[in-house]
């Protein structure tokens, strides 16, 4: 079936660290890739996505592509900053159909002064 | 514009007790979408509705949960005789066209 892995946390960073959190999936088809955040108190937000494969998906800094050779969608950030600490949930949806989102477990980034 | 709004934010039940959850969408939003996330996971999809049509429930957990959208808008999410195992945050979400989920700040339920 389909399904998402993410590297475990937490990672914890100085600010300005560069920032990876792996990402790898397993699906059937051509899904679209997600990653979603969630600060400390809120909800779940969209960061970025992409479609199809070799897509990048970014916003606020943050990047990922789209790997079909490797199924992956590593998150990568240059510079990190104390206001990115959150947790980060990589999801895929299935192409066609009604889209439903499945999640990997989350990773909690810390990053500190 | 208005999110997807969810109430109430916080809810402890007694075991056995029954609870039902609210999700407003954002308007115009056909799809909406109910999740379940327990601590330290990833949320898990329960059901699916298309305007008010219940298109899949495939991932409630019992027959106790109960879901349903009368009006294509408002959507209840309803446990019945809620048990220890249901406490979790229990998300909605609504999409757009361009296949994006906009989710609420969520319902933590506490079952005691």
């Amino acid at each position: 079936g389909n399904s998402v892995t993410q590297m475990e946390g937490p990672v914890t960073l100085s600010e300005e660290a560069f920032l990876t959190i792996n990402c790898t999936y397993t699906a059937t088809g051509y899904p679209s890739l997600f990653w979603y955040v969630q600060y400390p108190g809120e909800g779940l937000q969209l960061l970025l996505k992409a479609t199809k494969a070799d897509d990048k998906g970014s916003n606020k800094g943050f990047e990922a592509t789209y790997r079909k050779e490797t199924t992956s969608f590593h998150l990568e950030k240059g510079s990190v900053q104390v206001s990115d600490s959150a947790v980060y949930f990589c999801a895929l949806s299935r192409s066609g159909g009604y889209n439903k989102l499945i999640f990997g477990a989350g990773t909690r980034l810390a990053v500190h002064p | 514009g208005a999110g997807v709004s969810q109430s109430p934010r916080y809810k402890v039940a007694k075991r056995g007790q029954d609870v039902a959850l609210r999700c407003d969408p954002i308007s115009g939003h056909v799809s909406l979408f109910w999740y379940q996330q327990a601590l330290g996971q990833g949320p898990e999809f329960l059901t699916y509705f298309q305007n008010e049509a219940q298109l899949d429930k495939s991932g409630l957990p019992s027959d106790r949960f109960f879901a349903e959208r009368p009006e294509g808008s408002v959507s209840t999410l309803k446990i019945q005789r809620t048990q220890q195992e249901d406490s979790a945050v229990y998300l909605c979400a609504s999409r757009d066209s361009e296949e994006t989920q906009y989710f609420g700040p969520g319902t933590r339920l506490l079952v005691l």
